[in-house]
């Protein structure tokens, strides 16, 4: 199974901050993977796919880059609905394997 | 428009069978797949099965020897049954759909506790 090492797994940012969340993987994904947003009882919506293609509805502020192990996700100019838990989810390979997930608090 | 939602009873008792039926709208079972994913109060998300748009399946392998997924097409329903539940299969459990291999379109989710 493709380990997917995620982190941090809590970050505290400032409204209009840049973050950035990095995944890597115990093997090449062939930038593979997407990210997902979480809110408190919510289902994860899908906001990036295949590494940087951005979902329809995605807002610009957020964006993805990687190749082989190794991927980011970062929010530029952080904002008070994207306090969140986000994950990322490598699907090169069964089985399909999610990073720990990353809490996003306003500081 | 796209849609899945899930449904099942919220309790189970300690070693008896869970069982979770996802009906969706706005796509056909036969032409994508359908995954089931679930995650324990405060943690992250794990990746349980899958029913394919012919019908085959796959499993999580830690996961295998007691879950099973079927499908009735007729119905736009997919179904997942697993058995042996311990507490620690607490949680709330994803129908989600595979387009191209991600998941695109999710449910709602159904919390199940199990506890006597």
């Amino acid at each position: 199974d493709i380990q997917m090492t995620q982190s941090p797994p809590s970050l505290s940012a400032s409204l209009g901050d840049k973050v950035t969340i990095t995944c890597q993987a115990s093997q090449n994904i062939n930038k593979c993977i997407a990210w997902y947003q979480q809110k408190p009882g919510k289902a994860p919506r899908l906001l990036i796919r295949y590494t940087s293609t951005l979902e329809s509805g995605t807002p610009s502020r957020f964006s993805g880059s990687g190749s082989g192990r190794d991927y980011s996700f970062s929010i530029s100019n952080v904002e008070s609905e994207d306090i969140a838990s986000y994950y990322c989810l490598q699907y090169v390979n069964l089985p399909w394997t999610f990073g720990g997930g990353t809490k996003l608090e306003l500081k | 428009q796209v849609q899945l939602k899930e449904s099942g009873p919220g309790l189970v008792q300690p070693s008896q069978t869970l069982s979770l039926t996802c009906t969706v709208s706005g796509f056909s079972l036969t032409s994508y797949n359908v995954h089931w994913v679930r995650q324990p109060p405060g943690k992250g998300l794990e990746w349980m099965g899958r029913m394919r748009y012919n019908g085959d399946t796959s499993y999580n392998s830690a996961l295998k020897s007691r879950l099973s997924i079927s499908r009735d097409t007729s119905k736009n329903q997919v179904f997942l049954k697993m058995n042996s539940l311990q507490t620690d299969d607490t949680g709330t459990y994803y129908c989600t759909r595979d387009y191209d291999d991600y998941f695109d379109y999710w449910g709602q989710g159904v919390m199940v506790t199990v506890s006597s």
